[in-house]
């Protein structure tokens, strides 16, 4: 009965292949996010939804691109893989955001250890 | 340009003893901070939070404490206890910049019996 789901959990690909992680929340939150943990452990934010919309999109090259096709889904796709792009990617949400609070109070999912070759 | 750095990547402490987790920040519009605890294979959960309003916020065994002259938070675990030892990360938000959060690179805890 997992909140934040995200498959697969592992991932080893190719240099230049297309590759998408799934992510789904049954916590009826409004907001879900990507986040990228690099090898040097910095949990860093790649994109944020609420509810279907993209609120936060930080400098990520455009060959990551993120669909919403419904709030309890964000999945992650990316194209043409690089060496560079092996991480942890970690998906989360959090309830709607009330206007002016800044207290995110994330729920997360186990992580995908993408590995490219 | 890290925003929030933990610079201890590991502690070791006995259990029952005081553990002390460290984190600074240079952001001064820095408003909320929160800790999260990471084990193996899982994702992060949140531990305990921090208004910039606020020098300490007390939870159970858990204590943040804020600086924010010195923009240094702590996390005191006390007594430590064996299912403490896991990856700490320390995060930060500021309303006026859209309130995502900065994470830290973490410090890993492991609490000997």
């Amino acid at each position: 009965d997992t909140a934040v789901s995200q498959t697969p959990k592992y991932l080893v690909t190719q240099m230049g292949n297309d590759k998408s992680i799934k992510c789904e929340q049954n916590l009826g939150h409004d907001t879900m996010y990507w986040y990228k943990q690099d090898s040097k452990k910095f949990l860093k934010i790649m994109f944020s939804y609420n509810n279907k919309e993209l609120i936060i999109n930080e400098t990520v090259p455009n060959r990551f691109s993120p669909k919403s096709p419904d709030k309890a889904h964000l999945n992650l796709h990316i194209n043409s893989l690089e060496l560079g792009d092996s991480a942890v990617y970690f998906c989360a949400s959090s309830p709607q955001r009330r206007q002016g609070l800044a207290n995110e109070k994330l729920f997360f999912g186990s992580g995908t250890q993408l590995s490219v070759l | 340009d890290q925003q929030v750095k933990q610079n201890s990547p590991s502690l070791s402490v006995q259990e029952g003893r005081i553990s002390i987790l460290n984190c600074d920040y240079t952001n001064s519009m820095f408003d909320y901070f929160l800790w999260y605890k990471k084990y193996p294979a899982e994702g992060p959960t949140f531990l305990i939070s921090i208004s910039s309003i606020k020098d300490k916020n007390e939870d159970g065994r858990f204590t943040v404490f804020l600086n924010k002259s010195a923009k240094h938070l702590s996390l005191h675990i006390v007594p430590s206890q064996p299912g403490d030892s896991a990856v700490y990360f320390c995060a930060a938000s500021a309303n006026n910049q859209g309130g995502k959060l900065i994470f830290g690179q973490g410090t890993e805890l492991s609490v000997k019996p």
